[in-house]
């Protein structure tokens, strides 16, 4: 079985600083995907970025990286000067790469508010 | 940038009624999925589909779901006799996947979801 955790509900940052959401991950699968999806107000759920257990090198995407540490089962998601438009609810996911299996395990989320 | 597209973005029903939730994945994808969230709690999947029938489906997907895919571009869920505890956000979603297993890098594009609220 695959399990995300998410230990921060809500978080604060200033505008144009830089803030870090935990995401610690627990599963037995040998190959597996991470993902973060941000889900502002309106609902929808938009992809910001993927990591594979495999990646040597830690995922970017513009202003997002995933700070992977695959020891540790954490795959914390870094945004870069933030922005007002960053505050939304934000969830980490996961995935087995592996026995035909698709579907995604979500986290609780953590509620990021941009402050101006 | 191509979009999952969902109708209704609202639903209103009283329990024990039918309802089907529309979707249209975008058109090159090959993986079609519906997940649910509950107000103020996880996104839960629900079931995955592939080639014309279910490839993986979780324990909430009993036997009053059911997912069609009745002609080339839309993708339904239907509820059967609804339950007060269906009330949910249900999401439609898609992912490309040319190559399956190890290795593969899916982007999960997600619809708007439709609002089911059963009364």
């Amino acid at each position: 079985a695959q399990k995300i955790t998410q230990t921060q509900p809500g978080m604060f940052v200033q505008e144009k600083e830089a803030v870090t959401l935990d995401c610690t991950y627990d599963t037995s699968d040998p190959s597996y995907g991470l993902f973060w999806y941000k889900q502002p107000s309106s609902g929808e759920m938009i992809f910001l970025i993927y990591q594979g257990s495999y990646d040597q090198q830690n995922a970017t995407e513009g202003r997002y990286s995933l700070n992977f540490q695959k020891a540790r089962k954490s795959a914390n998601l870094v945004i870069s000067a933030s922005q007002l438009g960053d505050s939304a609810m934000y969830f980490c996911a996961m995935r087995s790469l592996g026995g035909g299996r698709r579907a995604l395990t979500f986290g609780s989320g953590t509620r990021l508010q941009v402050q101006p | 940038e191509p979009e999952v597209t969902q109708t209704p973005s609202h639903q209103v029903t009283q329990m024990g009624q039918e309802v089907i939730l529309r979707c249209v994945p975008i058109s090159n994808h090959l993986y079609f999925y519906w997940y649910r969230q509950i107000l103020g709690q996880k996104v839960e999947f629900l079931v995955s589909f592939y080639n014309n029938e279910i490839s993986e489906k979780s324990e909430i997907f009993d036997d009053q779901f059911s997912v069609e895919r009745p002609d080339g571009s839309n993708f339904t869920l239907k509820i059967r006799s609804t339950k007060l505890e269906d009330s949910a956000m249900y999401f439609c979603a898609s992912s490309e996947s040319r190559a399956k297993g190890i290795g593969t890098n899916e982007k999960l594009f997600f619809g708007s979801g439709t609002q089911l609220s059963v009364l």
